[in-house]
């Protein structure tokens, strides 16, 4: 079952814009993760937002997490090409102690 | 690698033959996963097993089986009854505890492809 939706599916910008991609989640959550992942790879953890927390920086990313909305953002400044790759958010299913992904986001930098 | 293998790359099935998909880890964790990626889709659960000798089943568990004989393998039959095995799968592991609340590590995938 999909618990996060991301929006928008597909996103292009210039280098050196903003991207910035939501997720919408259903159910109530303990935390929220973003992943990346190239084309044709594996899955990489870019941050992780606890429930308790309204925002989060990592170097150019920067998390906000809206419990009340059900709904997290992922804005990424500054963009530069090799940020070109599929964006996912992922939320605990703790019944069975795993994630539960979303659709993605399809990042775009054009150089 | 992350402490996660996955091999092969590329693997190419029959119609009516088995294949299975190798997943070792060397970080002595207990929780390892198994996802289904499809083009353009996210990822879909199809087993995970958070002890040695114990696994369950994900969302779309049915075509497919796992054991977990050893702490650091978890491999992934795809059956013949999984009429629609092409996708990219991968494997994961995570550190988390009894509560999870932590990140997954993954494996560099496998495209499993029908001749």
């Amino acid at each position: 079952s999909q618990q996060g939706e991301e929006d928008p599916q597909a996103l292009s910008i210039q280098e050196g814009e903003n991207a910035t991609m939501n997720c919408s989640y259903k159910t109530s959550i303990n935390n929220l993760q973003w992943y990346r992942q190239n084309s044709g790879r594996g899955l990489v953890h870019l941050i992780l937002i606890r429930s308790n927390e309204r925002e989060k920086h990592s170097g150019r990313l920067r998390v906000t997490l809206d419990t009340s909305k059900k709904s997290s953002s992922l804005l990424i400044t500054a963009s530069r090409a090799a940020d070109t790759a599929s964006y996912f958010c992922a939320t605990p299913d703790t019944g069975r102690r795993a994630l539960t992904f979303g659709s993605g986001t399809r990042l775009q930098v054009q150089p | 690698d992350g402490g996660i293998t996955q091999s092969p790359k590329y693997l190419f099935r029959k119609e009516g033959q088995n294949v299975t998909l190798s997943c070792e880890q060397n970080l002595n964790h207990d929780a390892m996963y198994w996802y289904r990626q499809d083009p353009g889709q996210g990822l879909r659960l199809i087993y995970y097993s958070h002890i040695v000798n114990d696994f369950q089943k994900g969302d779309i568990a049915e075509g497919y089986s796992v054991s977990r004989e050893k702490k650091e393998s978890f491999p992934l039959t795809v059956t013949s009854a999984q009429k629609n095995p092409t996708a990219f799968y991968l494997c994961a592991y995570s550190t988390g505890g009894i509560y999870f609340n932590e990140k997954l590590f993954f494996g560099s995938g496998t495209q499993l492809s029908v001749l």
